[in-house]
């Protein structure tokens, strides 16, 4: 099984600034990497997929990066909307597993 | 537009039974693949289980292996997910959701808890 490491755990980022995420796999997963966010009591939601693509309707300022075990994603100035946790994913072997989470709060 | 409506949750007591279900609309949904994600409260998501679009192609999470069955019916649009001998660690909001490669379609959940 592809093991999914995410850090930090928590980011504490003052709105408007750039909060930088990461996911590490402990194989390579290529490009099949997704990134998904969670507000609280909703549900997931796609933002990104092929490590780098946005999903439809996602706003410019969410950047994926990377490929094989290191990924990265960059939420470019925070907005009050932006505040929710984030996974990461790897698509590219069965379990699909997920990351354990990162929580972007307001500092 | 694409809709996924889980139902079926409730309370439920440890060794005891549950099917969930779940209702796709706005989409072909024989053409695509469908998961199981579960949630414990406070904790990560959880991939569960997943089905082919013929249903050929089965596979289920270790922990729930041997005690869930995913199925799918084409003609009624839905998913279902049959819960077995249920135990405290089953406890979570399960989501279905669509699979195109990554998950880009989610429902809203249905929680399940397991208490005496």
């Amino acid at each position: 099984e592809i093991v999914m490491t995410q850090s930090p755990a928590t980011l504490s980022v003052s709105p408007g600034e750039r909060a930088t995420l990461s996911c590490r796999a402990s194989q390579s997963v290529g490009s099949n990497l997704a990134w998904y966010q969670q507000k609280s009591g909703q549900a997931p939601r796609l933002l990104i997929y092929g490590a780098s693509t946005w999903a439809t309707g996602i706003p410019a300022r969410f950047r994926g990066s990377g490929s094989g075990t290191e990924f990265t994603l960059t939420i470019s100035s925070l907005q009050s909307e932006d505040f929710a946790v984030y996974y990461c994913q790897q698509y590219n072997d069965w379990p699909h597993t997920f990351g354990q989470g990162t929580k972007v709060e307001i500092k | 537009e694409v809709q996924l409506v889980e139902s079926g949750g409730g309370l439920v007591q440890p060794g005891g039974s549950l099917r969930l279900s779940c209702a796709a609309s706005g989409f072909t949904f024989s053409s695509y693949e469908m998961n199981w994600v579960r949630q414990a409260p406070g904790k990560g998501l959880e991939w569960v289980a997943y089905i082919s679009t013929s249903a050929s192609t089965i596979y289920y999470a270790d922990s729930v292996k041997g005690r869930f069955t995913i199925s799918r019916d084409n003609a009624k649009n839905s998913l279902y997910l049959q819960m077995n001998n249920l135990g405290a660690e089953d406890t979570a909001v399960y989501y279905c959701a669509r699979k195109e490669y990554y998950f880009d379609n989610w429902g809203q959940g249905t929680l399940v808890t397991v208490s005496s």
